[in-house]
Formats: C-alpha cells, sequence, structure tokens
C-alpha cells in the first residue's frame, strides 16, 4: 500500500521569504500523480500544484514550485515570496494513474511571521 | 468554477442517532469521495463512489455506509453515531477524464460533526 510522509508538522517562516515543506512517499507503481493541497484556516481545501511522475520537469505555479525526485521518493514543496495569505495546513498527496484514491499525508501547518 | 457544497459547516448529534451528511457538486463529475479529517492523521477516505449507484470502501469504511441515487448528489450515512465519529468531514469530487485538470480532487467546505 502506498504511503505519504510529511515530516514537519509545524513550520513557520518570515514574510517574503522561502520556505521548503517536505514530503515523501512509498510506492512501487511507475506511473502516478503527486499534489500539494493548502487548508487555509476554517475554509476550503484547494489544489496547489500537481506534478505527473512521467514528467521530469518539475511543475511550477507562480510563487509555488516542487521540487520531485522520482529515484528518492521525494516531493517538496517551495514557496516565495511567502505571503500573509500562504498560512494554512498544507497536505501532500498521492494519486496512482491506475485508481482514483488519493492517499494523503499528515499535514505541515504553515506559519507566516510579518 | 467546480462547485462543491456539503449541506453544513457544523453539526451537533447525539450517540447513537442516524446522521446525514450530503453533498453535492454542480460539475457532472462522476467520481465523489467522503473522508475525514483528524488532526495527527491528516485526510481518510471512508467510501467512494464512480457512479450513480456505485459505491467502494475506502480505507475506514466501518460504522459508515453511503449512498448515490443522482449523479450530483453523495450522502454520508452514519448509522448510529458514536463519540469516536466526532471529526471533520470532508466531501469531494474528480473532473471528469479528458479535461485539463483530470485527476484533480475538488473538496467541499467541510462538515464538523461533534457527536455527544
Amino acid at each position: 500500500a502506498q504511503t505519504v510522509t510529511q515530516s514537519q508538522p509545524e513550520m513557520s517562516v518570515q514574510e517574503a521569504e522561502t520556505v521548503t515543506l517536505s514530503c515523501t512517499y512509498d510506492t512501487s507503481e511507475s506511473d502516478y500523480y503527486l499534489f500539494w493541497y493548502k487548508q487555509p484556516p476554517s475554509r476550503q481545501m484547494i489544489l496547489v500544484i500537481r506534478q505527473e511522475a512521467y514528467k521530469q520537469q518539475n511543475a511550477t505555479e507562480n510563487r509555488f514550485s516542487v521540487n520531485f525526485q522520482k529515484a528518492a521518493k521525494s516531493f517538496s514543496l517551495k514557496i516565495s515570496d511567502s505571503q500573509l495569505g500562504d498560512a494554512a495546513m498544507y497536505f501532500c498527496a498521492y494519486r496512482s494513474a491506475s485508481y482514483e484514491k488519493l492517499t494523503f499525508g499528515t499535514g505541515t501547518r504553515l506559519t507566516i511571521i510579518p | 468554477d467546480v462547485k462543491v457544497t456539503q449541506s453544513s459547516r457544523y453539526l451537533v448529534k447525539r450517540t447513537g442517532e442516524k446522521v446525514f451528511l450530503e453533498c453535492v457538486q454542480d460539475m457532472d463529475h462522476e467520481n465523489m469521495f467522503w473522508y475525514r479529517q483528524d488532526p495527527g492523521l491528516g485526510l481518510r477516505l471512508i467510501y467512494f463512489s464512480y457512479d450513480v449507484k456505485m459505491k467502494e470502501k475506502g480505507d475506514i469504511p466501518e460504522g459508515y455506509s453511503v449512498s448515490r441515487e443522482k449523479k450530483e448528489r453523495f450522502s454520508l450515512i452514519l448509522e448510529s453515531a458514536s463519540t469516536n465519529q466526532t471529526s471533520m468531514y470532508l466531501c469531494a469530487s474528480i473532473v471528469s477524464p479528458g479535461t485539463r485538470d483530470t485527476d484533480t480532487q475538488y473538496f467541499g467546505p467541510g462538515t464538523r460533526l461533534t457527536v455527544l
């Protein structure tokens, strides 16, 4: 069974600085998707960024980028120029290409220090 | 924009009550999911449905059932609520294959259920 590990329950960063959230996963499959979701306090969970395992190029979405290391089974999220609105719980998730189910990590709570 | 709605944001029930949590999506999605979210445990899949009247157990289906009579609506049922089912419940649906955002799950706002 696939597992997703987020080893940092909490992190904090100064506004305008860069922070990296870690995620590792375990799978025997070669084709899959990885996601980072953001859940702001009392607000809806939204997708931040997604990565297809067959793509070597790391995904980027504005200030958000990933470092996808397939051999190491690592999928970290980098947030550049951190803003107060980035404060949230961040979840890393894995999905097999052949199955709809998402497997989530336990989350990292990110605090932005003004 | 994709819209996934849940019937209640907050719900308080008593032990032994039958509880219905409703989820509706407005984008004709085929696949819908129910998760529970607990601190330190992340999100865990309870059930999912890939078509009307079709369902499949997730990781923690015990104590729950689901119903999907219409494509847009997916209900989670707690047959006899217990205190250990106090949690945040999140519904999600997935864009149909062939679109740009295929494989991306969209979430509802969540229902925080307290069982006393």
